[in-house]
């Protein structure tokens, strides 16, 4: 089944550490976005990537970062300058069409630090 | 910038009957889509329509429809014959050139 996995579905971290989130696509996607969502509030995006081994900054990259190395694969790290990970944290791929381009997503993942 | 309102946290319908949730949206741009997403509790995010900017026709797909007014800049999302199943947390989003701009969403409840 082609489809869009994050991984794992809850995480738990202890403050001051770097956590890396999964996500990978086997949809053969172009582009792929991570999103943030907290109680309350519609998802905001991080960061973004429409080709392997570009991204870039979404509305809210502070304390992020990310990387492309493989079209599948889009991996999101919290890094410890994120004054508050604690959120739902989605993923989500599209072809790279132009002026459209349906955005798929994934399951999620639930961040909390201790 | 883009934004996308959602005014209305939430909402309560009674089964099989009609609810409209409303959003408001700010661009400068000519050429956009609208969506429309529900967000059940397994927070799965699905697709429930589209409007291209460009359509004078508003869309439908099956009990959902939307009310698209460009001049006004609103996108209001119309469910008939509410079900259970409808019961969700329901976003209206923007996409311009590859991004999507979301509202904060209406939790939608269905009473039985």
């Amino acid at each position: 089944d082609g489809g869009i996995t994050q991984s794992p579905k809850y995480l738990f971290r202890k403050e001051g550490q770097n956590v890396t989130l999964s996500c990978e696509q086997n949809l053969n996607h172009d582009a792929m976005y991570w999103y943030r969502q907290d109680p309350g509030q519609g998802l905001r995006l991080i960061y973004y990537s429409q080709i392997v081994n570009d991204f870039q900054k979404g509305d809210i990259a502070e304390g992020y970062s990310v990387s492309r190395e493989k079209k599948e694969s889009f991996p999101l790290t919290v890094t410890s300058a994120q004054k508050n990970p604690t959120a739902f944290y989605l993923c989500a791929s599209s072809m790279w069409q132009g002026s459209y381009n349906e955005q798929f997503f994934g399951p999620g993942t639930r961040l909390t630090v201790l | 910038a883009q934004t996308v309102t959602q005014s209305q946290p939430e909402m309560s319908v009674q089964e099989a009957e009609t609810v409209t949730l409303s959003c408001t949206y700010d661009t400068s741009e000519s050429d956009y889509y609208l969506f429309w997403y529900k967000q059940p509790p397994s927070r799965q995010m699905i697709l429930v329509i589209r409007q291209e900017a460009y359509k004078q026709q508003n869309a439908t797909e099956n009990r959902f429809s939307v009310n698209f007014q460009k001049a006004a800049k609103s996108f209001s999302l119309k469910i008939s014959d509410s079900q259970l199943g409808d019961a969700a947390m329901y976003f209206c989003a923007l996409h311009r050139r590859g991004k999507l701009t979301f509202g904060k969403g209406i939790t939608l409840s269905v009473r039985p």
